[in-house]
């Protein structure tokens, strides 16, 4: 069964620091999102992207973070000056036309 | 404004009970779906409802939908002890085909063997 992976699946970085998170969605999916759960918390959505755009983005989302589709398969997430606050399980997710998301794994990001 | 406050925060049965699971929203939704998470995992989509649907099942999960209250349960029957995990209800409301997902704090549910 197809799945959505991401890499790596453990970061440790210092404080203002970029990281670039990595996901590969399912391949014939049309909608791809970010969203993170801090450490006992909820999760949140961060941004969803479709036909090469950012469609919504939340507040969270400010200029530190960025995404792109570089090829046909991969989908990043880069946070260009970490800061503690940023330390959460990230979770990219995907959907054909349909209304269900698919989730990768998690990369849980640690900033020192 | 918050949405998908589930309760119990936390949960916890004997090997062979039923676990129920309540979910409460505010605005109105397109669907409601429940997700899974072992401890420290990935989410796993368990079943999705949509606002015209009442009730749902899947093997041994039945989701129920109250648009009027704003309300959803899930019920786990049978429980195993590899249920242990917490559970979240996500609402999407559909707006130009895209739709983000609005989450609850989850329950903590724990099946003791």
């Amino acid at each position: 069964e197809p799945e959505v992976t991401q890499t790596p699946s453990h970061q440790v970085t210092q404080m203002g620091q970029e990281v670039i998170l990595r996901c590969v969605p399912i391949s014939n999916h049309l909608y791809f999102y970010w969203y993170r759960q801090i450490l006992g918390q909820k999760v949140e959505f961060l941004v969803s992207f479709y036909n090469n755009e950012i469609s919504e983005k939340s507040e969270i989302f400010d200029d530190q973070f960025s995404v792109e589709r570089p090829d046909g398969s991969n989908f990043t997430l880069k946070i260009r000056s970490t800061k503690l606050e940023d330390s959460a399980m990230y979770f990219c997710a995907s959907r054909s036309g349909q209304e269900t998301q698919y989730f990768g794994p998690g990369t849980r990001l640690l900033v020192l | 404004s918050q949405q998908g406050e589930e309760d119990p925060q936390a949960l916890s049965i004997q090997e062979g009970e039923n676990a129920t699971m309540n979910c409460s929203y505010k605005t109105s939704i397109n669907n409601l779906q429940w997700y899974r998470q072992n401890s420290g995992r990935g989410l796993v989509h368990l079943i999705l409802i949509r606002s015209n649907e009442r009730e749902k099942h899947s093997g041994r999960l039945r989701v129920t939908l109250d648009t009027s209250k704003k309300s959803s349960s899930l019920l786990i029957t049978a429980s195993r002890a590899a249920d242990t995990a917490s559970y979240f209800c996500a609402t999407a409301r559909i707006m130009d085909s895209n739709y983000q997902l609005i989450w609850g704090a989850g329950t903590k549910l724990i099946i003791k063997p």
